[in-house]
């Protein structure tokens, strides 16, 4: 059974700083990784998708890593604004996409 | 234009009552799913259609009927409303047959509330 952990729960940056989210998978079967952003009383929008065979896609100030083996993903945002204010959530994808909690960025002013 | 639309945006009703909400997407998308996010934010997939054939059915109770009439709607019946189905229901879509393999669109969501 796939569980996906993300770490921080939340984080707090000024404007301005380059900042890593983390993500943890059980199950390394996995066809694809991706990363998404949820704003308060509204759906997912996806980010970045990553597929079993990549290390990595970009995307603007977005980059995602993958690394199967050690089951990780990271997303890295350059240069934050407080537009990125968001939660961040990784999904496994086996058959089906699993959710981790999800990280609440703020980013001040 | 909406991708993924979903009505209603808020329901309140009743313990015991029957209720239904309605998932439509314009992008010509083969699979349509729906997830339920409860209190604590976790989202889980309920069901995933494939041309309007049911692929997945996470072990959700039988009270959760959802319906295809065509590959581009999704809508999800409940039964017997109980408070534990407090959550907000998200639909979404995307183009490959196999869940999870492709990009996935969400709608905005629908937040229930059983009293």
């Amino acid at each position: 059974k796939q569980e996906v952990t993300q770490i921080p729960a939340a984080l707090s940056v000024p404007e301005g700083e380059n900042l890593v989210l983390n993500c943890s998978f059980t199950d390394s079967a996995i066809y694809n990784l991706q990363w998404f952003r949820q704003d308060p009383g509204k759906g997912l929008t996806s980010l970045l998708l990553i597929q079993s065979s990549q290390r990595e896609q970009t995307s603007g100030r977005l980059n995602a890593s993958l690394d199967k083996s050690s089951g990780r993903s990271t997303l890295y945002i350059a240069a934050s604004q407080p537009g990125d204010s968001a939660t961040y959530l990784c999904a496994g994808s086996n058959y089906k996409l699993t959710f981790g909690k999800g990280t609440l960025l703020t980013v001040n002013p | 234009d909406t991708a993924v639309s979903q009505t209603p945006k808020y329901l309140v009703t009743q313990m015991g009552n029957d209720k239904s909400i309605k998932c439509e997407q314009n992008l010509g998308h083969d699979t349509m799913y729906w997830y339920k996010q409860d209190s604590k934010k976790f989202l889980k997939i309920m069901f995933s259609y494939n041309n309007k054939e049911l692929i997945i059915n996470e072990t959700v109770p039988n009270r959760f009927s959802p319906k295809s009439p065509d590959k581009a709607h999704l809508n999800l019946h409940i039964n017997s409303l109980e408070l534990g189905d407090s959550a907000v229901y998200f639909c979404a879509s995307s183009q490959a047959a196999s869940e999870g393999t492709d990009t996935q669109y969400f709608g905005p969501g629908t937040r229930l509330t059983v009293l």
